[in-house]
Parts: structure tokens; C-alpha cells; sequence
């Protein structure tokens, strides 16, 4: 098992881009969700889903979309990069929300 | 808010030593709680996990204490190797909303 898989691993971005970051797991987890990592803060969840097709805000959603059309892959998107999203984005799965989570490794993203 | 922290942000300990590891969390009601292991430019790494209903939970090498009294959480590493430098951070869940501390930056001298 390839585990929680991300791409790119590293991206810089012009203020006012779009792009998105990809995340896939094979472990047939039906919650998923998204982080942001910033230095002396703890993880912050961005956006989560607990199945295809559901998907739900988290603590810092603004700027960001995401889409749950299959059970394997999360994408998150940013409409319009700002700097303040400079950060390095983790995705998660588990088999439960309250449950273990297992990590991928990570995405680093500088706007410019 | 309600909010996870840890009571140092750094840790050195000599090669050989034990590591204790400490975490304060202020949501009386969180029934779950992880720690993680996360290593330089990696993804985070569950280690070990605890239910309120618990008090102490033994891995290899690791054992978590949980005192809901104080609201305090601790991660201990027995005979700490150079592998175990990295940040370590616990996580609190109510709710199916999880929490994360920063995280305390543990170095072993050789």
C-alpha cells in the first residue's frame, strides 16, 4: 500500500493563481481531510469529508474548495492564491473521524 | 477558544535517557488523544493513542499517561535513540473535531 500520497511536493505560486494540491490513499478510508501547517502553530484543518461526496468545513476553510467524487482521492483547491497561504498542506485519512489518522507527506507551497 | 499546548517547546536529552514529554489540553470533555511523531520535511506519524476512559497506555518504547484531573497528557519514550529526534505534538478529540498542539522539538545527544 502506497498509504496517503500528495502531489506536488513543493509549488510557488503568484499572487492571484490558481492551482490544485492532490491527495489520494488506497486504504479505503472513508474520512479525508486537509491541514495547513504553520510555523509555531499546530495543524489547522482546512476542509474534511467523511465520504464521497460529502465534504464539510474545518477551522480555516476561506480560500479554499475541495471535492470528494471518489472514495480515494481529496483534492483541494485554491481559487486565488494570497501569501497568507504560504504554508505546508498535509492531507489525512482514517478509517473515523475520532480515529487514528494517517498522514501524507505534505506539500509545501510559497505565494509570491 | 479551546486550544491544545505543550508546556516546552524544546527537549534535549542524552542517548540512553528517558523523555517525558508534556501536553496541557483545556477541553475537559475531549475523550480522545494522539500523539504524533514528525520528522524534518515528513507527514506526522501516529505513535500511540489514548481513550478518556483510560489512564495509561503502553507501546515499544512509549507509554502515554493521561491525568483528566489537571488535564494534562504526557508521552514518555524509554531509552531514547538518536531515531527519535522530531517534533512531537498531541492532538485532542470532542466531537469528531481534532485539535493539534505545535508541538515540542526533542533532540538527542549522542
Amino acid at each position: 500500500n502506497a498509504g496517503v500520497t500528495q502531489t506536488p511536493k513543493f509549488q510557488v505560486l503568484k499572487t492571484g493563481q490558481s492551482m490544485t494540491l492532490q491527495c489520494a490513499q488506497d486504504m479505503n478510508h472513508e474520512y479525508m481531510s486537509w491541514y495547513r501547517q504553520d510555523p509555531g502553530m499546530g495543524l489547522r484543518l482546512i476542509h474534511y469529508s467523511v465520504g464521497a461526496g460529502i465534504t464539510d468545513q474545518g477551522e480555516v476553510p476561506n480560500g479554499y474548495n475541495v471535492s470528494r467524487s471518489t472514495t480515494e482521492d481529496f483534492p483541494l483547491r485554491l481559487l486565488s492564491a494570497a501569501p497568507s497561504q504560504t504554508s505546508v498542506y498535509f492531507c489525512a485519512s482514517s478509517s473515523g473521524q475520532a480515529n487514528e489518522q494517517f498522514f501524507g507527506p505534505g506539500t509545501r507551497l510559497t505565494v509570491l | 477558544g479551546e486550544s491544545v499546548g505543550l508546556h516546552l517547546p524544546t527537549l534535549s536529552v542524552q542517548e540512553g535517557d528517558n523523555s517525558i514529554i508534556n501536553c496541557a489540553y483545556s477541553n475537559s470533555a475531549s475523550d480522545y488523544f494522539i500523539w504524533y511523531k514528525q520528522e524534518s520535511g515528513k507527514g506526522p506519524q501516529f505513535i500511540i493513542d489514548i481513550r478518556s476512559n483510560m489512564d495509561k497506555r503502553q507501546g515499544q518504547r512509549v507509554t502515554v499517561l493521561l491525568n483528566k484531573t489537571v488535564k494534562h497528557l504526557s508521552l514518555q519514550i524509554a531509552a531514547t535513540q538518536p531515531g527519535d529526534s522530531a517534533v512531537y505534538f498531541c492532538a485532542e478529540n470532542y466531537n469528531n473535531d481534532m485539535r493539534f498542539g505545535a508541538g515540542t522539538r526533542l533532540t538527542v545527544k549522542p
